[in-house]
């Protein structure tokens, strides 16, 4: 199963680019790659996702390298409100079909 | 955000209560699941729905059961709850199992058993 490697934690200041790394060396060519961010006492909130090429959509934007092994969220202009921990998912087929493996996550804190 | 109301949103019991927690969704997607999550566990997966009356196990589905009589109402039973399952749990939904389709989440409930 592909795994990710993610920072434990970054701050960014209000109203500047927050850039968060993922590394997922063992990536498969058919496994997606999926972000997603949790907001203290909220469920997983769903970002979004790429299989090679970049994506962006109203949230962000997302750019995996050619070989696939590594991928950057990045948000644009980081508000208050984007403190979260986010998470990226190599979404995995398992015994129970295809289900998402959150690991620990990035803590993101975006600073006034 | 994705039609998904989770209900209640937080209960204590007793430890030997029957609990059952209900996820509601308005979107009408096929895929239902249940997942718990707790510190240094990430979520982890405990029943999913693939239809109306169609369930499958997870990985961590001992001590739970779940049914889905209508598209839109998926539950989950604790038969005899114990202190293990404390948690948070969340339902979530997907229009298909294909891995280019996301799953979305709703708020979760917390569960307290004494």
């Amino acid at each position: 199963d592909a795994k990710t490697t993610q920072p434990t934690s970054m701050d960014c200041a209000e109203g500047r680019a927050a850039n968060l790394p993922c590394n997922h060396s063992t990536i498969s060519g058919n496994e997606y790659v999926y972000w997603y961010r949790q907001i203290h006492s909220q469920g997983p909130q769903y970002i979004i996702h790429g299989l090679k090429n970049n994506e962006t959509n109203e949230m962000a934007s997302l750019i995996i390298t050619e070989d696939r092994k590594s991928s950057t969220l990045i948000l644009p202009h980081a508000t208050l409100r984007d403190t979260a921990v986010y998470y990226c998912i190599v979404r995995v087929r398992d015994n129970y079909g295809q289900n998402f493996v959150f690991g620990p996550g990035t803590r993101l804190s975006v600073l006034p | 955000d994705a039609g998904i109301t989770q209900s209640p949103r937080h209960k204590v019991t007793e430890t030997g209560t029957p609990v059952t927690l209900r996820c509601h969704q308005t979107e009408n997607h096929r895929y239902m699941y249940w997942y718990r999550q707790d510190p240094g566990h990430g979520l982890r997966l405990i029943h999913y729905s693939y239809g109306v009356k169609d369930t499958d196990k997870g990985e961590v589905s001992d001590g739970y059961s779940v049914s889905r009589s209508k598209t839109e109402d998926f539950l989950l039973t604790l038969e005899s709850a114990t202190s293990s399952q404390t948690s948070v749990y969340f339902c979530a939904i997907s229009e298909s199992i294909l891995t280019s389709q996301p799953q979305h989440f709703g708020d979760g409930t917390r569960l307290s058993i004494l």
